[in-house]
């Protein structure tokens, strides 16, 4: 059973607006979640991560951030641009070094 | 330049011959695990290694087989490919992680995309 999901398998935003992407997450012990961006024929490489003690973390453009309540995390990116057009896994961890992915939104930035 | 390098990049072979995807990485670390990316499902853990000797089955290891004789060197086997094998496969490693270096999770190689006929 996927513990990490994404719903949205595609988003579609104009260049200089803001990307929001969502993901949840259904065990308890989660307690530190990354995001991967990855581009067409290249591996999946680190984006930003947050530990469960916080709720919001920042890194230039992209914040992301946690809402453990609602087992629900989001990465916002503001403003969007075409470089960021990719797919984004967020991906979640209660031990060590194992992680579970989500299935990946494709975020298309229009000029 | 630390990576994880994977080869061959790209592959195309029958049902039921014997393949296998090399991974490689330079920083020097003892976990490494591969995984296959479907439209759809994600990337899915198939095995992983905590150290050189050590491999455990992922969330997807039928049909494929590993080992880990090096620490640098993690390769993947399928002994008989079928085609629900075809998939875009990626290596990854990172240091042992405790709970407080688990910051950037994982260093992946570019993919090996594999189409078995």
């Amino acid at each position: 059973d996927q513990q990490v999901k994404q719903n949205s398998p595609s988003l579609s935003v104009q260049e200089g607006r803001i990307s929001i992407l969502n993901c949840d997450y259904t065990n308890s012990m989660f307690d530190y979640f990354l995001w991967y961006k990855k581009y067409p024929a290249e591996g999946p490489t680190f984006l930003i991560s947050i530990s469960s003690i916080k709720d919001k973390n920042e890194d230039g453009r992209f914040t992301v951030f946690l809402n453990k309540s609602a087992k629900h995390l989001s990465l916002h990116i503001v403003p969007s641009q075409p470089g960021d057009s990719a797919v984004y896994f967020c991906a979640a961890s209660y031990t060590g070094n194992q992680f579970y992915f989500g299935t990946g939104t494709s975020l298309t930035v229009i000029p | 330049e630390a990576q994880v390098t994977q080869n061959p990049r790209y592959l195309i072979t029958v049902t039921g011959k014997k393949l296998t995807v090399t991974c490689s990485q330079n920083m020097n670390h003892e976990y490494m695990s591969w995984y296959r990316q479907d439209p759809g499902l994600g990337l899915r853990q198939i095995y992983y290694s905590m150290n050189v000797e050590v491999t455990d089955k992922g969330d997807v290891p039928e049909g494929y087989k590993v080992s880990r004789k090096e620490k640098r060197n993690f390769p993947l086997i399928l002994e008989s490919p079928s085609p629900n094998q075809t998939s875009l496969y990626f290596c990854a490693s990172s240091p042992q992680m405790r709970d407080w270096g688990r910051e950037r999770g994982y260093t992946f190689g570019s993919g090996t995309r594999l189409t078995v006929v």
